[in-house]
């Protein structure tokens, strides 16, 4: 069974650049999350789909980040413009379960900004 | 405002020892705790977790501890091998809401052959 994937999986832009960052769970997973790790910091929650519908969006930094998950299947994270405090590696992680539980987690996408 | 504190930041364990993080937490509502192993260019991956009606959980060589009313819970790595090197993260989830996770800081483990 193939795992949580994630697309690119290094991106450089300049700021004010937009960057589209993709995300595959596992197959028949209805939960989809994001995280953002800032270099030594935690990792930090940003937003939580129940297949199509984003059930929990509270980590979300500003109106600069949009999440997609089309169809209840793949999700996208978009950040335009993007800010130097941007930068850090991005995790997407999936679970099958509604409920307390393991979350499988993609192998992170590392976005720096210039 | 952190509501996952970890430490120690890192760590170095001579083979054979015992490598031990801590992590405490505030919210009272958290009630499951997993332990993530990363390794570079990795994703976290689920290691060994715990609820908090038990106090120890053990899985091979991995113990958690956990002190309910002290807030605090424990990764205990017995015989430590090189092959744990690796950053370790404590987490804590409640289980109501987007059962999301809350992190720790992370750990780096490094064990000397």
């Amino acid at each position: 069974e193939a795992g949580v994937t994630q697309f690119p999986s290094h991106s450089v832009i300049e700021k004010g650049q937009t960057v589209t960052l993709r995300c595959d769970p596992i197959s028949g997973h209805d939960n989809l999350y994001w995280y953002r790790r800032v270099m030594g910091k935690e990792i930090k929650f940003l937003l939580h789909f129940v297949k199509e519908s984003k059930q929990d969006e509270s980590g979300m930094p500003n109106n600069r980040f949009l999440a997609e998950r089309t169809g209840g299947t793949y999700s996208t994270l978009k950040v335009q413009p993007a800010e130097l405090e941007d930068s850090g590696v991005y995790f997407c992680a999936s679970s099958q379960d509604f409920g307390v539980g393991e979350q499988y987690f993609g192998p992170g996408t590392r976005l720096t900004v210039t | 405002q952190q509501q996952v504190k970890q430490s120690p930041q890192s760590l170095i364990v001579q083979k054979g020892g015992i490598s031990i993080i801590n992590c405490a937490y505030e919210n009272t509502a958290f009630d499951y705790f997993p332990w993530y192993q990363q390794f570079p260019g990795k994703g976290p991956a689920l290691l060994i977790a715990i609820r908090p009606d038990v106090s120890e959980k053990k899985e091979g060589r991995f113990t958690i501890s956990f002190n309910k009313s002290a807030k605090q819970f424990s990764l205990h790595i017995m015989d430590s091998q090189p092959g744990d090197s690796a950053t370790y993260f404590c987490a804590a989830s409640r289980a109501s809401g987007t059962y999301k996770y809350i992190f720790g800081t992370g750990t780096r483990l490094k064990v000397l052959a």
